[in-house]
């Protein structure tokens, strides 16, 4: 079974611009987790995404958006980005996002520079 | 405000000898743990959980020990291995909700 896969690996932008990132869960999974992991905070949650619907949001601005599609991809999508963007963003996936043993599945996370 | 608070951000121990790595919460509703292993350039991964009705949890070489009333839960590793370095990442669930919030990590290296 082919393991959560996000792309692109590394990522560079400039001040301003806008970056869309892009996860594909395990077959199977339908809900997809965002998390933005940073030296000083450690993984934070950015939202949870369920059957095309956003289930969960974090405490992040609205520059920070996301979708999933009927297959269960879903894409993140950063506008107007700011030096502190920089970060490792981590995809997770798990088949529904509601059992307390359902374990989540990382990605290997995409890794934005923001210069 | 950290909900979840790893106050050691790395720790090193000698191969063979016992880990122990410190997860605090604030949080009185949270009543799931996790722990979760990261190596480089990867995402991490499950590693042990414990429910809040429990006051421990093994699974081989791993232990997590849980004190509600301290609000403190504890990763023991023995013995340590040099694949067991990697930054650990404590993290906890609250009623009625599977939103994960994690701590900020300890890097742990074991020595040869």
């Amino acid at each position: 079974k082919a393991g959560v896969t996000q792309t692109p690996r590394y990522l560079i932008k400039t001040r301003g611009q806008q970056v869309t990132l892009s996860c594909s869960p395990i077959s199977g999974h339908r809900s997809v987790s965002w998390y933005q992991q940073t030296p000083g905070q450690g993984l934070q949650f950015l939202f949870e995404y369920f059957s095309e619907t956003q289930r969960n949001k974090g405490n992040f601005p609205g520059r920070f958006s996301g979708r999933q599609f009927s297959n269960s991809r879903s894409e993140m999508n950063v506008s107007t980005l700011e030096l502190g963007d920089s970060a490792l963003y981590l995809c997770a996936s798990s088949r529904t996002g509601e059992g307390r043993n359902e374990k989540l599945f990382f990605g290997s996370g995409t890794q934005l520079s923001v210069l | 405000d950290q909900q979840v608070k790893q106050n050691s951000p790395s720790l090193s121990v000698q191969e063979g000898r016992i880990s122990i790595l410190n997860c605090d919460y604030t949080n009185s509703m949270f009543d799931y743990f996790l722990w979760y292993k990261k190596y480089p350039a990867e995402g991490p991964t499950f590693l042990i959980s414990i429910s809040s009705i429990k006051d421990k949890n093994e699974d081989g070489r791993f232990t997590v020990f849980l004190n509600k009333s301290a609000k403190h839960l504890s990763l023991h590793i023995v013995p340590s291995q040099p694949g067991d370095s990697a930054v650990y990442f404590c993290a906890a669930s609250g009623a009625g909700s599977y939103q994960l919030t994690f701590g900020k990590g300890t890097k742990l290296s074991v020595i040869p």
